[in-house]
């Protein structure tokens, strides 16, 4: 059973659609990270929410952090082809103190022009 | 400087070849990490380095041997690898000294892509 679990695995649409990704634990988090990574490539940290019910908007994506910091999820509006990569979400004081990362599955993105 | 740089990007080796990998940041981060990606599937944890010190090995083979010569620098050597060792190893650091508690930030870099014959 995975500490983090992310939901969908795989999603297809088409450009301009909107989509929303979600990342759930029973476990209470200190923080979490979500992170886009392109095929070849490392993950590139997008943004981290730490407090309770936190929002945070970057450009057409929204990520907020459940009020009991136990998930989170990560919307796009108006999906574009430059979206399309595999977005992870990774949690810290999930397994232990500290900086350690528990990731979630990860969900693969394709948005199709 | 706010990156983490790898070499090589792409390594081949056999499985009797001994190889490095090497990463490095200028961040002044006090926790570095290795871990290994296969395709489709999120990174793996292998080892973390606090404070220059190897504070987790996660049962990672004796074949993979880390080494951290100084708070910048961050390798890792491969000896007599096989072939289901082929993947992407990525490299990140962080601010805090690992297990010291903080908002968990990881810095990766562009990784390597290592395939064993």
């Amino acid at each position: 059973t995975q500490l983090l679990e992310q939901s969908p695995q795989f999603l297809s649409i088409q450009e301009g659609e909107n989509l929303t990704v979600y990342c759930n634990s029973s476990s209470v988090f200190s923080s979490l990270q979500w992170y886009r990574q392109e095929p070849g490539e490392g993950p590139v940290l997008l943004v981290t929410v730490v407090t309770g019910g936190e929002v945070k908007k970057l450009k057409r994506l929204t990520f907020q952090f459940g009020d009991a910091r136990k998930d989170s999820s990560l919307h796009i509006t108006a999906a574009q082809p430059g979206d399309t990569g595999l977005y992870l979400c990774a949690a810290s004081g999930v397994r232990d103190a500290g900086n350690m990362l528990t990731f979630g599955g990860g969900t693969r993105l394709m948005v199709k022009p | 400087d706010t990156e983490v740089t790898q070499t090589p990007k792409h390594l081949v080796m056999g499985m009797t070849n001994k190889k490095s990998l090497k990463c490095e940041q200028h961040m002044g981060h006090r926790a570095m990490y290795w871990y290994k990606q296969k395709a489709k599937k999120p990174p793996e944890l292998m080892f973390v380095y606090s404070y220059e010190k190897l504070s987790i090995n996660e049962s990672v083979p004796s074949r993979f041997s880390p080494e951290c010569p100084n708070s910048s620098l961050l390798n890792l050597h491969l000896h007599a690898l096989q072939p289901e060792d082929s993947a992407l190893y990525l490299c990140a650091s962080s601010q805090g000294g690992g297990l010291a508690g903080g908002p968990g930030e990881q810095f990766f870099g562009p990784g390597t892509r290592l395939t064993v014959l």
